[in-house]
């Protein structure tokens, strides 16, 4: 059973244009989500985060918004440069698991900055 | 560079055999947390171990084991292995159980024959 779901694999964006890359989860108990970046041949790095509190939070060029009703959350990117191709993986965590958090993972979208 | 150090990179065995993966967490981190990313999937939680105790377990397999040692360091055993085995194993660590931005290392090619 998949929670979290990132359901396109990939996606390219004109440099300078906006990226917008989309995540769903299914379970409620989830109030903490990240997005991670990855390059190829490295880790995962950490790019942003948002609590459940929250519905939206930014950071430089990056800001992820949260519609929890939906269960759905989205990074936007702007603009988009050629550094930010890599493929993004959307997390999330629920704090009932406070001490042994574990970060449910999908399955990544595999973003292309065409400059 | 995260910090956070997984050695071997790759390494190509075959079926029925053990392989030992070791990771050297960032300096100061107590939480080291084991993932496995197969082709096309997210990364799938392992375990999470806590200042040498287990913390969590995820979807580990019976044929899989790990351990924290008191310098930190963490080994991921995984034996008898099958074609199926075959996935980047990457290993995160962070400075408390309940922090959640991780630091991933490069991660170890495991490819079974």
């Amino acid at each position: 059973d998949q929670q979290v779901k990132q359901n396109s694999p990939s996606l390219s964006v004109q440099e300078g244009r906006i990226s917008i890359l989309n995540c769903d989860y299914t379970n409620s108990m989830f109030d903490y989500f990240l997005w991670y970046k990855k390059y190829p041949a490295e880790g995962p790095t950490f790019l942003i985060s948002i609590s459940s509190i929250k519905d939206k939070n930014e950071d430089g060029r990056f800001t992820v918004f949260l519609n929890k009703s939906a269960k759905h959350l989205s990074l936007h990117i702007v603009p988009s440069q050629p550094g930010d191709s890599a493929v993004y993986f959307c997390a999330a965590s629920a704090s009932a698991n406070f001490g042994n958090e574990k970060l449910t993972f999908g399955t990544g979208t595999r973003l292309t900055i065409i400059p | 560079d995260s910090g956070v150090t997984q050695t071997p990179k790759h390494l190509i065995t075959a079926t029925g055999q053990r392989v030992t993966l070791r990771c050297s967490p960032r300096s100061g981190d107590l939480s080291v947390y084991w993932y496995q990313q197969s082709l096309d999937q997210g990364l799938q939680f392992l375990i999470q171990y806590y200042n040498g105790e287990e913390r969590a377990k995820g979807n580990i397999l019976e044929r899989f084991s790990a351990q924290q040692f008191p310098d930190l360091h963490s080994e991921l055993n995984l034996s008898s292995l099958e074609l199926g085995d075959s996935a980047l194993y990457f290993c995160a660590s962070s400075v408390v159980a309940g922090f959640r931005e991780l630091f991933f290392g490069e991660g170890s090619r495991l490819t079974v024959l």
